[in-house]
């Protein structure tokens, strides 16, 4: 079957701009995690759900960043006012199961964002 | 808090050769251990999990990897190198107390070089 899905895979924003980043999970996986990726670096989390309830966003940098899963499966993630330092790969990744953090996380192929 | 240290943000092997890529954490908590591959612009496919079962662990593609608890690692090795085995690697982490919110907490990554 159809593995996570990203759109756009690229995204180059003027500073300042708003841009809305999706992602498509695996049909019928019930959590969901946004990750940001600096080049070079490992993925760093950012926010989690579980069905439509956004149960940790911890780590969002700010109140930029917002995200939502409004019916439970297609997910946005919502950056207001870019700046520079967004610049990043930001990866969408769904597992099956809710709890325990012991079952695979299946990753997208990241949107690469650039802020100029 | 969690964290995981991967020494050496690059490896180089001769093709043939072992591969030993290093992870250590710290947890308050035994944790779930994972290691994901990255091939350049694509997601993270898992390679292998811990989950508290078998302390020795095999993956995909002829890797494993050992728990050791008394050393807080979970290096990954290979017996063979290939050179499809060329990508960078990331080994992660997860809080199985979690409750639901687990974030994996992944190293910073290492390249893997594999020579003619």
């Amino acid at each position: 079957g159809a593995g996570v899905s990203q759109s756009p895979r690229y995204k180059v924003a003027k500073r300042g701009q708003d841009v809305a980043l999706r992602c498509d999970p695996i049909s019928g996986h019930v959590s969901l995690f946004w990750y940001q990726q600096a080049l070079g670096q490992g993925p760093e989390f950012l926010t989690y759900f579980q069905n439509e309830a956004q149960l940790d966003k911890s780590g969002l940098p700010s109140d930029r960043f917002f995200a939502e899963r409004p019916e439970g499966s297609v997910s946005t993630l919502k950056i207001q006012r870019t700046q520079q330092e967004d610049s990043a790969v930001y990866l969408c990744a769904s597992s099956s199961i809710s709890s325990g953090g012991r079952n695979e996380q299946f990753f997208g192929p990241g949107t690469r964002l650039t802020v100029l | 808090a969690q964290s995981v240290t991967q020494l050496g943000s690059h490896v180089s092997v001769s093709e043939g050769a072992l591969v030993l890529l290093r992870c250590n954490y710290s947890s308050s908590v035994p944790p779930y251990l994972f290691w994901y591959v990255q091939y350049p612009n694509q997601g993270l496919q898992l390679l292998l999990k811990y989950t508290s079962a078998a302390t020795l662990v095999k993956g995909i593609n002829g890797f494993e990897a050992e728990f050791k608890k008394s050393e807080t690692s979970f290096h990954l090795t290979k017996p063979s190198a290939h050179m499809s085995d060329a990508a960078e690697y990331f080994c992660a982490v997860s809080d199985p107390s979690g409750g639901g919110a687990d974030g994996l907490t992944f190293g910073k990554g290492t390249h893997l070089i594999i020579q003619p």
